[in-house]
Formats: C-alpha cells, structure tokens, sequence
C-alpha cells in the first residue's frame, strides 16, 4: 500500500539491548524525520534527512543512529536502550523542505525499555 | 530558537460549539509557517490547517479557520460546529520557511491541547 509505515507498531526491550524502529515510505518524498512524543514535550525532532546518505541531528539526538543508504528507508537505531527512551516515536516525510512541504506522518512505534 | 507554547493543557465543549484553541510562538524569522495538527485517539498526526506568514488572510478548512496575529506571534484554531471526531489531541507547530537552506526544516510543536467534545 502507498504511504509511511513504521514497524513494529510496538516493541519491549531490555535495558543495553540495541533496538531498531523501521520507517518506510513509498512517495519517493526526499526528506524525512524522526520525532518521539512523551508527555508533556510534544514531539520533538530526533534526526532527519535531506536525502539518501544525508543526515543531521535534531533537537534530542543522543542516543540515537540513523541511516539513508536508500530513498524510502530511514531505519532508526538505538545503539544500548534507556529506560529514557520509552517514548512513542514517529516518523514523517515530505517532498520539499521548510513549510512548503506537508509533512506525512507514520502511525507510530511505542517503545518501552524495561 | 523557535518555541511554541500551548497554554490550555486540556479543554472540552459541547457537541456543535465552537471552541478556541490557543497557540503563541517566539522566533526572531520573518517568513515562516505555522500548523495545526490533530490526532485522535488512534495516534495518528493529522494536518489540519496551514498558515504561511506572509499572508495576511487567515486560512480556512470547513470547519476549522485559523486568527493569525503576526505582530503578537499567536495562532489560534477555531473549530465551528464541534463534532464528535473532532476528540483529539491538537498540536501547534512552526517551521521556518526555507528554500534550500538544509538545517531550516524542523518542525518544533507546542506542548499540545487535549480536546474533549461532549455529546
């Protein structure tokens, strides 16, 4: 189906354990972006990308790996999983930077470290 | 930096009101543009209006219409004639504008709005 999905929906994991949230979107969009919502903070941008191989840190990068070898994946890594990093995380994408460009959100993934 | 701050935490209405929700925004950007996002209980973020700074008219969608105070840096999101789906989370956000300045494209939201509309 045509969109941005992000699997798995839900994830239990282990503190230490290395985690990856994927995030798929099937537009052909050139940016897109990570987010983690948590009570209180809104969401809040985690890293993005302007296109395949080109990445930058958002606003809450510590903790986090990501990678753009191909267009429509933007896999996001957590290297040894906190407690802290129990979150919803999103995932978004859009054609054209700034505010010329809707961005389209993912369904989320919630993750919790125990 | 940009912040945007939602300062009613939670709101409810009854059904077929209008209700207001409150949005003000700091930033030293001249041309910028600014969002409401909803999302239900379902979790998905949803756009619900756009305003682009440059315009003084203030955006419509149906039901949903934005006052748009640039000098005062408020946004507020005006929804006629509440109807039940319209039980959602609602999120401000803004974006600088940018062409191809790679590093401009974040999106910061506010803290959210908790919207309950009673039957």
């Amino acid at each position: 189906d045509a969109g941005i999905t992000q699997s798995p929906r839900y994830k239990i994991t282990e503190t230490g354990r290395q985690v990856t949230l994927m995030c798929h979107q099937t537009w052909s969009h050139s940016y897109m972006f990570w987010y983690r919502q948590d009570l209180g903070h809104g969401l809040r941008l985690i890293y993005y990308s302007a296109a395949a191989d080109i990445t930058d840190k958002g606003e809450v990068p510590d903790g986090y790996v990501v990678s753009r070898s191909k267009t429509e994946n933007f896999p996001l890594t957590l290297e040894s999983a906190t407690r802290s990093q129990t979150s919803v995380y999103f995932c978004a994408s859009s054609e054209r930077s700034g505010g010329a460009g809707e961005q389209y959100f993912g369904p989320g993934t919630r993750l919790t470290v125990t | 930096a940009q912040t945007v701050t939602q300062s009613q935490p939670e709101m409810s209405v009854q059904e077929a009101e209008t209700v207001t929700l409150s949005c003000t925004y700091d930033t030293s950007e001249s041309n910028y543009y600014l969002f409401w996002y909803k999302q239900p209980p379902s979790r998905q973020m949803i756009l619900v209006i756009r305003q682009e700074a440059y315009k003084q008219q203030n955006a419509t969608e149906n039901r949903f219409s934005v006052n748009f105070q640039k000098a005062a840096k408020s946004f507020s999101l005006k929804i006629s004639d509440s109807q039940l789906g319209d039980t959602a989370m609602y999120f401000c956000a803004f974006i600088p504008y940018s062409i191809s300045n790679f590093g401009n494209e974040k999106l910061t939201f506010g803290t959210g709005t908790r919207l309950t509309i009673i039957p």
